[in-house]
């Protein structure tokens, strides 16, 4: 592995179904977050970690649970998917250091019907 | 929380430049980035600003006025390659970023 990977690439989901969207990075970064990126509203933050343990809410968390048991994994869930949230998703990572420059995963296509 | 403005799009001729404004409101300010992302793939960092004054690197340069909530990206020589969306983040407080809607550049030959 090398940086971020996410899976799965997209996924169809039916509206009630619980599904859970996986992030790993192999740069021993810190802190992770997770991004909804919907058209004309850029990117959003739902929830991030800062360090193995520690979770907090962003700017949309609402449906949405994460949980960092280690430093590498953080994962997303949505306990039970609404069509709103029909959206790419984007994990991302960054160090403790220098400029916290955020590295991207290549994304989760999501569509709820 | 922060606000940011960027052009929704822009539209220039290969070969020259453009300069894509980002206007912020923030409490803490800790610095502003910029992100290229081409259709369909990832954000990739292009700059970072945290003092006044001019970023360059290669093609691309960054500008920033705290004392105005002001940054510009400056593209030069422009190539068809540059079509993408940029996208500008300001960092406030601790690693959170909050990013502008992003500005779509169309480069035409």
């Amino acid at each position: 592995i090398a940086g971020i990977t996410q899976a799965p690439t997209s996924q169809i989901l039916a509206a009630g179904r619980r599904m859970t969207l996986r992030c790993t990075q192999d740069m021993r970064h810190n802190a992770m977050y997770w991004y909804r990126q919907d058209l004309g509203l850029g990117l959003r933050l739902i929830h991030y970690s800062n360090t193995a343990g520690t979770t907090g809410k962003g700017e949309v968390p609402d449906g949405y649970s994460v949980s960092r048991a280690n430093t590498d994994d953080f994962p997303l869930t949505l306990a039970s998917a609404v069509p709103s949230q029909t959206s790419v998703y984007f994990c991302a990572s960054s160090d403790s250091g220098g400029y916290n420059e955020q590295f991207f995963g290549p994304g989760t296509r999501l569509t709820v019907l | 929380g922060q606000n940011i403005d960027q052009p929704t799009e822009m539209t220039a001729t290969e070969g020259a430049i453009v300069q894509i404004n980002c206007t912020y409101q923030t409490s803490g300010f800790n610095g502003l980035f910029w992100y290229q992302q081409h259709a369909g793939e990832a954000p990739t960092f292009l700059s970072y600003n945290v003092l006044d004054g001019l970023e360059e690197k290669g093609r691309f340069s960054s500008f920033l006025s705290r004392s105005k909530g002001y940054s510009y990206l400056l593209l030069k020589e422009l190539q068809m390659k540059d079509s993408a969306s940029y996208l500008c983040a300001v960092k406030a407080g601790d690693y959170k970023l909050s990013f502008g809607a992003g500005t779509t550049v169309t480069v035409r030959a």
